[in-house]
């Protein structure tokens, strides 16, 4: 079964630093990995993936992530953190069973970003 | 968020009442998912609609829940009777055209009391 993990329930950084939330993988075949955000009272929204091609994928605000085939790994990066990247952040895996094109969620990482 | 339509935003009812959710993919999608998402946790997949049909509704606990997209377009979750376990965020989504990532709708907010 598919899965994708992350480790981390809540992440601190200071503005300006960079940043990283971890998420790693468990799949069956080549994995389709995303990145979504989720702002208070909102719904979610996409901002990276990774399908095949570049290990280092570049997303919508300044966000990057790293696939790492031999870690398992889809780290999402941000070389300098905002204030207001204060957010949750899921990380997802595309169902390639039966359930094909449904999005397997990781738990969350809540980022926190301080001025 | 643009392009996915969910309403109520909120609500609030007591437990063993009935309630319904709306969704509707405004730019026209034949696949649309709904999702129930915990507190503190990630959406996990409730059904996933081709058209008019149920394609996975394995997730569906179908003792109270039931859902319908009779015309292929726009669908409705309902739960009746709600439990207090049910408190949690509903959230639609569609497939973004020719691509992997779904587009997904604010959510409805339900508290059950």
């Amino acid at each position: 079964a598919q899965s994708v993990a992350q480790p981390e329930d809540q992440v601190n950084v200071a503005e300006g630093n960079p940043l990283t939330v971890k998420c790693t993988y468990s799949v069956s075949g080549n994995p389709y990995l995303f990145w979504y955000v989720q702002y208070p009272n909102r719904g979610l929204q996409f901002l990276l993936k990774y399908i095949t091609g570049d290990n280092l994928v570049k997303g919508s605000y300044g966000f990057e992530a790293e696939f790492n085939k031999s870690q398992t790994s889809f780290h999402l990066k941000k070389p300098s953190a905002l204030v207001s990247d204060s957010a949750l952040y899921f990380c997802a895996v595309r169902d390639q069973g039966g359930s094909q094109g449904n999005l397997i969620f990781g738990k969350g990482t809540k980022l926190s970003v301080k001025p | 968020e643009a392009g996915v339509v969910q309403s109520p935003r909120y609500k609030i009812i007591e437990k063993k009442q009935p309630v319904a959710f709306w969704c509707n993919p405004i730019s026209g999608h034949n696949t649309l998912y709904w999702y129930l998402q915990n507190l503190g946790q990630g959406p996990e997949l409730l059904i996933r609609y081709e058209n008019e049909e149920a394609v996975d509704d394995s997730q569906l606990p179908k003792d109270r829940f039931s859902a319908e997209r009779l015309k292929g377009v726009d669908s409705t979750l309902k739960i009746q009777p709600a439990e207090l376990g049910d408190s949690a965020v509903y959230l639609c989504a569609v497939p973004r055209e020719g691509s992997y990532e779904q587009y997904f709708g604010p959510g409805t907010r339900l508290t059950v009391t």
